[in-house]
């Protein structure tokens, strides 16, 4: 079983739509989450760290279930400009901080 | 805002030739990063380091070396390329408080034929 795993998609949706996107994590003992985007071509960049409680960030939410060991993100009214790919991210308890766990990623296409 | 420039956008190497990889960051973080990327793997940790002169390997380092001689700076040396080496490279770095957050560069995209 991979240590992250994502959905690879392509998610296609129209503009205005709202869109999720779940990531399962093996590890039970990680401490720390997140989700970073990758438009084509370019580097990640951090989009959001998850907190136990939930978190939003204008359209972004971010939540975790540590019972079922999977994190989300959410994108209410999509924009062209949200196209990219969302990497779920795991810090895990060993890594220090050092050793991130990435996913594959989920490709999320938003169309006119 | 936090910079980390890599010394190639494209490198096309033959198998065999030694490579070098070099990054740096401007922004004072005490750890640095080399990952690879690949369709259907995603970003996988290559080696890391956390302080000038100390390294720790990552979860693929068979068939790379690297070099910290200066805090800004971070080497990636392939001793002798492989087709298999054929790879985006990315490099990172973040600062030494709680924060997680890595700052990634443009990446390298190194062809070995």
């Amino acid at each position: 079983r991979k240590e992250v795993e994502q959905d690879p998609g392509p998610f296609n949706v129209p503009e205005g739509a709202t869109v999720a996107f779940n990531c399962t994590y093996s590890n039970s003992a990680s401490q720390s989450f997140f989700w970073y985007r990758q438009d084509c071509r370019k580097e990640p960049k951090l989009l959001m760290s998850v907190y136990s409680s939930g978190n939003e960030d204008g359209r972004f939410t971010a939540q975790l279930n540590r019972a079922s060991q999977y994190i989300s993100l959410l994108i209410r009214d999509s924009k062209l400009s949200d196209s990219a790919t969302y990497l779920c991210v795991v810090n895990p308890i060993t890594g220090g901080g050092n050793k991130l766990t990435f996913g594959t990623g989920t490709q999320l296409k938003v169309e006119l | 805002d936090v910079k980390v420039t890599q010394s190639s956008r494209y490198l096309v190497k033959r198998t065999g030739e030694k490579v070098f990889l070099e990054c740096v960051q401007d922004m004072d973080h005490e750890n640095m990063f080399w990952y690879r990327q690949d369709p259907g793997l995603g970003l996988r940790l290559i080696y890391f380091s956390y302080d000038v002169k100390m390294k720790e390997k990552g979860d693929i380092p068979e068939g790379y070396s690297v070099s910290r001689e200066k805090k800004e700076r971070f080497s990636l040396i392939l001793e002798s390329a492989s087709t298999n080496q054929t790879s985006m490279y990315l490099c990172a770095s973040r600062s030494g408080d709680r924060s997680y957050e890595q700052y990634f560069g443009p990446g390298t995209r190194l062809t070995v034929t």
